[in-house]
């Protein structure tokens, strides 16, 4: 049971536009949403998170959407630069139980110059 | 200091060998975890410390033995491993109830078994 879900396995956007990362859970019970952003051989760096009761959260260049109705969230980064080229991870968060952090299967996302 | 640190970087170990993976952290958070990771897959967990106690291990096989000697350090003993345990093994920490769920991951330790 895939409590999290990425859709787009990949994704290419070009320098200075817009990149739009979507995911998607079957949890209504999440406490928060996170966003993780991964190189090769390296651990996960923190993104950016928002807690179940907002519906927007911004952060510079990266700003979170969370649609509880439709239980989908995004990731926003505009504008786009290279140094954003890596695999993204969405991930869920509940505090009653195990405290432990549910992951997507991830996204990759290539910056265009 | 919010900084997860692990050593070693890169092990390579036959399926004999007996090694440990370790990681420290000094932000004062009081749980802290272990998940495994393969290529192209997300992270894997594998146990959950709270408080110096284990609070989850996810099915995982004896060969890994985890131990946390204190609230900063954590370590994973390998014993017998099969080359299918070759991937990236990270440590993770959560500053608790107070925080928003974000975990902070160390680089991790690259593992091959030979």
């Amino acid at each position: 049971d895939q409590q999290v879900k990425q859709n787009s396995p990949s994704l290419s956007v070009q320098e200075g536009r817009i990149s739009i990362l979507n995911c998607d859970y079957t949890n209504s019970m999440f406490d928060y949403f996170l966003w993780y952003k991964k190189y090769p051989a390296e651990g996960p760096t923190f993104l950016i998170s928002i807690s179940s009761i907002k519906d927007k959260n911004e952060d510079g260049r990266f700003t979170v959407f969370l649609n509880k109705s439709a239980k989908h969230l995004s990731l926003h980064i505009v504008p786009s630069q290279p140094g954003d080229s890596a695999v993204y991870f969405c991930a869920a968060f509940k505090y009653q139980g195990a405290q432990k952090l549910v992951f997507g299967q991830g996204t990759r996302l290539t910056i265009n110059p | 200091d919010t900084e997860v640190t692990q050593t070693p970087k890169h092990l390579v170990m036959g399926m004999t060998n007996k090694k440990s993976l370790k990681c420290e952290q000094h932000m004062g958070h009081r749980a802290m975890y272990w998940y495994k990771q393969k290529a192209k897959k997300p992270p894997e967990l594998m146990f959950v410390y709270s408080y110096e106690k284990l609070s989850i291990n996810e099915s995982v096989p004896s060969r890994f033995s985890p131990e946390c000697p204190n609230s900063s350090l954590l370590n994973l003993h390998l014993h017998a491993l099969q080359p299918e345990d070759s991937a990236l093994y990270l440590c993770a920490s959560h500053g608790g109830p107070l925080t928003g769920g974000e975990q902070f991951f160390g680089p991790g330790t690259r593992l091959t078994v030979l």
